[in-house]
Protein backbone atom coordinates (compact mmCIF):
# COMPACT_ATOMS: atom_id res chain seq x y z
CA UNK A 1 0.00 0.00 0.00
CA UNK A 2 1.38 3.49 -1.13
CA UNK A 3 0.84 6.95 0.43
CA UNK A 4 -0.26 8.22 -2.88
CA UNK A 5 -2.35 6.78 -5.28
CA UNK A 6 -1.65 6.09 -8.82
CA UNK A 7 -3.83 4.20 -11.34
CA UNK A 8 -1.97 0.64 -11.95
CA UNK A 9 -2.04 0.95 -15.79
CA UNK A 10 -2.77 3.28 -18.29
CA UNK A 11 -2.32 2.97 -22.12
CA UNK A 12 -2.65 4.68 -25.42
CA UNK A 13 -2.01 4.65 -28.96
CA UNK A 14 0.68 7.03 -30.85
CA UNK A 15 -0.25 10.88 -31.15
CA UNK A 16 -3.09 10.39 -28.74
CA UNK A 17 -3.09 12.16 -24.99
CA UNK A 18 -3.44 10.34 -21.68
CA UNK A 19 -3.26 11.65 -18.08
CA UNK A 20 -2.33 9.72 -15.18
CA UNK A 21 -4.08 10.62 -11.53
CA UNK A 22 -1.70 11.04 -8.53
CA UNK A 23 -4.63 11.19 -5.40
CA UNK A 24 -3.25 12.50 -1.57
CA UNK A 25 -4.73 13.78 1.34
CA UNK A 26 -4.59 17.20 2.30
CA UNK A 27 -1.49 16.69 4.33
CA UNK A 28 0.98 16.54 1.08
CA UNK A 29 -0.67 16.76 -1.89
CA UNK A 30 -3.55 19.11 -1.39
CA UNK A 31 -1.44 21.99 0.67
CA UNK A 32 2.13 22.06 -0.66
CA UNK A 33 2.97 22.62 -4.29
CA UNK A 34 5.66 20.10 -4.03
CA UNK A 35 5.14 17.17 -6.31
CA UNK A 36 7.07 15.67 -8.73
CA UNK A 37 6.71 12.82 -11.40
CA UNK A 38 9.49 10.36 -12.59
CA UNK A 39 9.50 8.18 -15.87
CA UNK A 40 11.53 4.93 -15.52
CA UNK A 41 12.60 2.26 -17.83
CA UNK A 42 13.29 -0.80 -16.96
CA UNK A 43 16.66 -1.26 -15.56
CA UNK A 44 17.72 2.49 -16.14
CA UNK A 45 17.62 5.42 -13.80
CA UNK A 46 14.49 7.17 -13.04
CA UNK A 47 14.35 10.07 -15.20
CA UNK A 48 12.71 13.60 -13.41
CA UNK A 49 10.19 14.85 -15.65
CA UNK A 50 8.29 17.48 -13.65
CA UNK A 51 8.50 18.96 -10.26
CA UNK A 52 6.77 21.58 -8.14
CA UNK A 53 3.54 20.13 -9.57
CA UNK A 54 4.00 22.21 -12.92
CA UNK A 55 7.58 23.13 -13.92
CA UNK A 56 9.27 20.55 -16.99
CA UNK A 57 12.64 19.33 -15.62
CA UNK A 58 15.73 20.62 -18.03
CA UNK A 59 15.61 18.65 -21.22
CA UNK A 60 11.78 17.40 -21.19
CA UNK A 61 9.75 17.61 -24.29
CA UNK A 62 6.78 20.32 -23.92
CA UNK A 63 4.53 17.10 -24.53
CA UNK A 64 4.61 16.66 -20.82
CA UNK A 65 2.63 18.70 -18.45
CA UNK A 66 1.37 18.77 -14.75
CA UNK A 67 -1.32 19.91 -12.67
CA UNK A 68 -3.08 19.74 -9.35
CA UNK A 69 -6.57 20.04 -8.24
CA UNK A 70 -7.92 19.92 -4.10
CA UNK A 71 -5.21 16.73 -3.15
CA UNK A 72 -5.23 15.11 -7.05
CA UNK A 73 -2.02 15.69 -8.95
CA UNK A 74 -1.57 14.66 -12.38
CA UNK A 75 0.44 14.28 -15.50
CA UNK A 76 -0.45 14.53 -18.83
CA UNK A 77 1.09 13.56 -21.70
CA UNK A 78 0.02 14.44 -25.15
CA UNK A 79 0.89 13.23 -28.39
CA UNK A 80 2.17 9.80 -26.86
CA UNK A 81 5.14 8.62 -28.47
CA UNK A 82 6.51 4.88 -28.88
CA UNK A 83 9.43 5.89 -26.20
CA UNK A 84 6.92 7.12 -23.89
CA UNK A 85 6.27 3.46 -22.55
CA UNK A 86 7.85 3.36 -19.05
CA UNK A 87 6.53 3.75 -15.64
CA UNK A 88 5.87 6.92 -14.26
CA UNK A 89 6.01 7.65 -10.48
CA UNK A 90 4.95 11.30 -8.51
CA UNK A 91 6.13 11.84 -5.10
CA UNK A 92 4.97 14.38 -2.84
CA UNK A 93 6.67 16.47 0.31
CA UNK A 94 4.25 15.87 3.38
CA UNK A 95 3.70 17.44 6.96
CA UNK A 96 4.14 13.83 8.43
CA UNK A 97 7.40 12.96 9.81
CA UNK A 98 7.70 10.94 6.26
CA UNK A 99 8.88 14.00 4.70
CA UNK A 100 8.64 12.23 1.15
CA UNK A 101 6.07 9.71 0.06
CA UNK A 102 5.41 8.29 -3.34
CA UNK A 103 3.13 6.79 -5.49
CA UNK A 104 2.50 3.12 -6.27
CA UNK A 105 4.02 3.68 -9.70
CA UNK A 106 1.53 3.53 -13.28
CA UNK A 107 2.59 1.48 -16.22
CA UNK A 108 2.02 3.36 -19.23
CA UNK A 109 1.53 1.31 -22.63
CA UNK A 110 1.78 2.84 -26.28
CA UNK A 111 -0.48 0.90 -28.23
CA UNK B 1 26.81 14.78 -16.76
CA UNK B 2 26.27 13.89 -13.98
CA UNK B 3 25.83 10.06 -13.14
CA UNK B 4 25.38 8.00 -9.90
CA UNK B 5 26.25 4.22 -9.60
CA UNK B 6 25.51 1.94 -6.83
CA UNK B 7 27.46 -0.59 -5.38
CA UNK B 8 27.43 -3.37 -2.60
CA UNK B 9 26.31 -6.68 -2.43
CA UNK B 10 23.76 -8.43 -3.35
CA UNK B 11 22.74 -10.80 -1.24
CA UNK B 12 22.83 -10.27 2.72
CA UNK B 13 22.16 -12.45 5.44
CA UNK B 14 19.30 -11.99 7.93
CA UNK B 15 19.75 -9.81 11.12
CA UNK B 16 23.25 -8.53 9.29
CA UNK B 17 23.61 -5.00 8.15
CA UNK B 18 22.74 -3.73 4.50
CA UNK B 19 25.93 -1.74 3.63
CA UNK B 20 25.60 0.36 0.06
CA UNK B 21 27.82 2.83 -1.70
CA UNK B 22 26.45 5.77 -4.09
CA UNK B 23 29.44 7.42 -6.31
CA UNK B 24 28.59 10.63 -8.13
CA UNK B 25 30.79 10.99 -10.88
CA UNK B 26 30.56 14.53 -13.36
CA UNK B 27 29.98 16.99 -10.98
CA UNK B 28 31.20 17.69 -6.93
CA UNK B 29 29.23 16.39 -4.05
CA UNK B 30 28.76 19.59 -2.48
CA UNK B 31 25.82 22.18 -2.48
CA UNK B 32 23.24 19.49 -2.70
CA UNK B 33 21.10 16.70 -0.86
CA UNK B 34 21.96 12.81 -1.24
CA UNK B 35 18.98 10.65 -0.77
CA UNK B 36 18.67 6.65 -0.69
CA UNK B 37 15.41 5.07 -1.87
CA UNK B 38 14.18 1.67 -2.29
CA UNK B 39 11.61 -0.52 -3.87
CA UNK B 40 10.35 -3.76 -2.45
CA UNK B 41 10.01 -6.32 -5.88
CA UNK B 42 6.11 -5.36 -6.99
CA UNK B 43 5.62 -2.13 -4.70
CA UNK B 44 5.97 1.11 -4.94
CA UNK B 45 9.55 3.58 -4.19
CA UNK B 46 9.99 4.41 -0.69
CA UNK B 47 12.03 7.03 0.73
CA UNK B 48 14.69 6.23 3.21
CA UNK B 49 16.15 9.28 3.96
CA UNK B 50 18.96 11.68 2.99
CA UNK B 51 22.15 13.02 3.85
CA UNK B 52 22.96 17.06 2.85
CA UNK B 53 26.88 18.08 1.84
CA UNK B 54 27.11 19.61 4.96
CA UNK B 55 26.46 16.25 7.10
CA UNK B 56 22.95 16.67 8.38
CA UNK B 57 20.46 14.08 7.94
CA UNK B 58 16.76 12.91 7.90
CA UNK B 59 15.48 9.37 7.92
CA UNK B 60 12.56 7.64 7.57
CA UNK B 61 10.50 6.88 11.01
CA UNK B 62 9.89 3.76 10.15
CA UNK B 63 14.25 3.47 9.69
CA UNK B 64 15.10 5.43 11.56
CA UNK B 65 16.15 3.24 14.42
CA UNK B 66 18.61 1.18 11.70
CA UNK B 67 19.45 3.15 9.15
CA UNK B 68 23.08 5.41 9.00
CA UNK B 69 23.04 7.83 5.73
CA UNK B 70 26.59 9.23 5.09
CA UNK B 71 29.06 11.59 2.96
CA UNK B 72 32.57 11.08 2.10
CA UNK B 73 33.52 14.50 0.36
CA UNK B 74 36.92 12.88 -0.40
CA UNK B 75 35.75 10.19 -2.40
CA UNK B 76 32.51 12.32 -3.61
CA UNK B 77 30.65 9.14 -2.62
CA UNK B 78 28.23 8.61 0.21
CA UNK B 79 26.57 5.58 1.47
CA UNK B 80 23.89 3.57 3.46
CA UNK B 81 23.76 1.51 5.86
CA UNK B 82 20.44 -0.47 7.01
CA UNK B 83 21.11 -2.67 10.06
CA UNK B 84 19.53 -5.87 11.74
CA UNK B 85 17.96 -6.76 8.30
CA UNK B 86 15.27 -9.28 7.55
CA UNK B 87 13.20 -10.27 4.07
CA UNK B 88 10.79 -7.02 4.08
CA UNK B 89 14.40 -4.96 3.44
CA UNK B 90 14.88 -7.08 0.39
CA UNK B 91 14.37 -4.30 -2.26
CA UNK B 92 16.08 -1.77 -5.50
CA UNK B 93 17.95 0.31 -3.67
CA UNK B 94 18.49 4.09 -5.45
CA UNK B 95 20.70 6.72 -4.76
CA UNK B 96 19.62 10.32 -5.94
CA UNK B 97 20.36 14.14 -5.91
CA UNK B 98 18.36 17.03 -4.88
CA UNK B 99 19.13 20.19 -5.52
CA UNK B 100 20.15 22.30 -2.22
CA UNK B 101 17.43 24.89 -2.79
CA UNK B 102 14.90 21.69 -2.56
CA UNK B 103 15.32 18.63 -1.51
CA UNK B 104 11.63 17.76 -2.29
CA UNK B 105 12.65 16.17 -5.59
CA UNK B 106 15.36 14.03 -7.03
CA UNK B 107 17.19 15.73 -10.72
CA UNK B 108 19.78 12.72 -10.84
CA UNK B 109 19.61 8.92 -9.44
CA UNK B 110 21.20 6.10 -9.96
CA UNK B 111 19.56 3.02 -12.06
CA UNK B 112 19.62 0.78 -8.89
CA UNK B 113 21.01 -2.19 -7.17
CA UNK B 114 18.64 -5.16 -5.87
CA UNK B 115 20.09 -6.41 -2.44
CA UNK B 116 18.31 -10.32 -1.30
CA UNK B 117 17.83 -10.56 2.47
CA UNK B 118 18.11 -14.28 2.67
CA UNK B 119 20.43 -17.19 4.32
Amino acid sequence: HSALTQPASVSGSPGQPITISCTGTSSDVGYYNYVSWYQHHPGKAPRLMIYDVTKRASGVSFRFSGTKSGNTASLTISGLQPEDEASYYCSSYTSSSTFLIFGGGTKLTVL
Amino acid sequence: QVQLQESGPGLVKPSETLSLTCTVSGGSISYYYWTWIRQPPGKGLEWIGYVSDSGDTNYSPSLKSRVTISLDTSKNQFSLNLRSVTAADTAVYFCARSPRYSNYYFDYWGQGTLVTVSS
